[in-house]
């Protein structure tokens, strides 16, 4: 198993472009989630996803859209970059909504926004 | 508004000693605090996680404490050893009738064992 995949590792974009952040996962997971790691304010939840078709905000969801058409993909899509979207990104998943439940995280994405 | 309070924000710790980490929370539908671990350039990676039933939970050299009442946990590392350096962040989540793994994060404590 891969795990939970994530690419690219780092991305550099300017001001309003656009670009989408790929996560996959191996494992048959049907939750997957969308965190974003700035220093000294932790880890916080953009989207997240309880299977297939289904989505929902987090924390921190302006800027961020999410679509899961497959079990496997979550991918994360950035409309018009700004600064303030300079971050590490993590995908992570697990294996039920239902139950809390030991999450897995990707290797993240480094994104800066000039 | 940081529901999970997390402190001190770095750490440094000699070979040997023990290390601790406070969380504090306010929201009472808390109910399960893990604890993740994070090297530089990786994703964090579940620790070690406890429900309020218990007051203690141990894994090898890690060990949860909780106090329900005081609404605080902290995670002590015995014989700290220097691969233990690493990021730490405590978390907690509730059973809020959706998603039940959304967890909030704590800020992260950096913490560094000195060989």
């Amino acid at each position: 198993n891969a795990g939970v995949t994530q690419t690219p590792k780092f991305q550099v974009l300017k001001t309003g472009q656009s670009m989408t952040l790929q996560c996959a996962q191996d494992m048959n997971h049907e939750y997957m989630s969308w965190y974003r790691q700035d220093p000294g304010m932790g880890l916080r939840l953009i989207h997240y996803s309880v299977g297939a078709g289904i989505t929902d905000q987090g924390e921190v969801p302006n800027g961020y859209n999410v679509s899961r058409s497959t079990t496997e993909d979550f991918p994360l899509r950035l409309l018009s970059a700004a600064p303030s979207q300079t971050s590490v990104y993590f995908c992570a998943s697990s294996y039920s909504w239902t139950v809390q439940n030991e999450q897995f995280f990707g290797p993240g994405t480094r994104l800066t926004v000039l | 508004q940081q529901q999970v309070k997390q402190s001190p924000q770095s750490l440094i710790v000699q070979k040997g000693g023990i290390s601790i980490i406070n969380c504090a929370y306010e929201n009472t539908a808390f109910d399960y605090f893990p604890w993740y671990q994070q090297f530089p350039g990786k994703g964090p990676a579940l620790l070690i996680a406890i429900r309020p039933d218990v007051s203690e939970k141990k894994e090898g050299r890690f060990t949860i404490s909780f106090n329900k009442s005081a609404k605080q946990f902290s995670l002590h590392i015995m014989d700290s050893q220097p691969g233990d350096s690493a990021t730490y962040f405590c978390a907690a989540s509730e059973v809020d009738g959706g998603a039940t793994n959304k967890l909030i994060f704590g800020t992260g404590t950096l913490l560094a064992v000195q060989p």
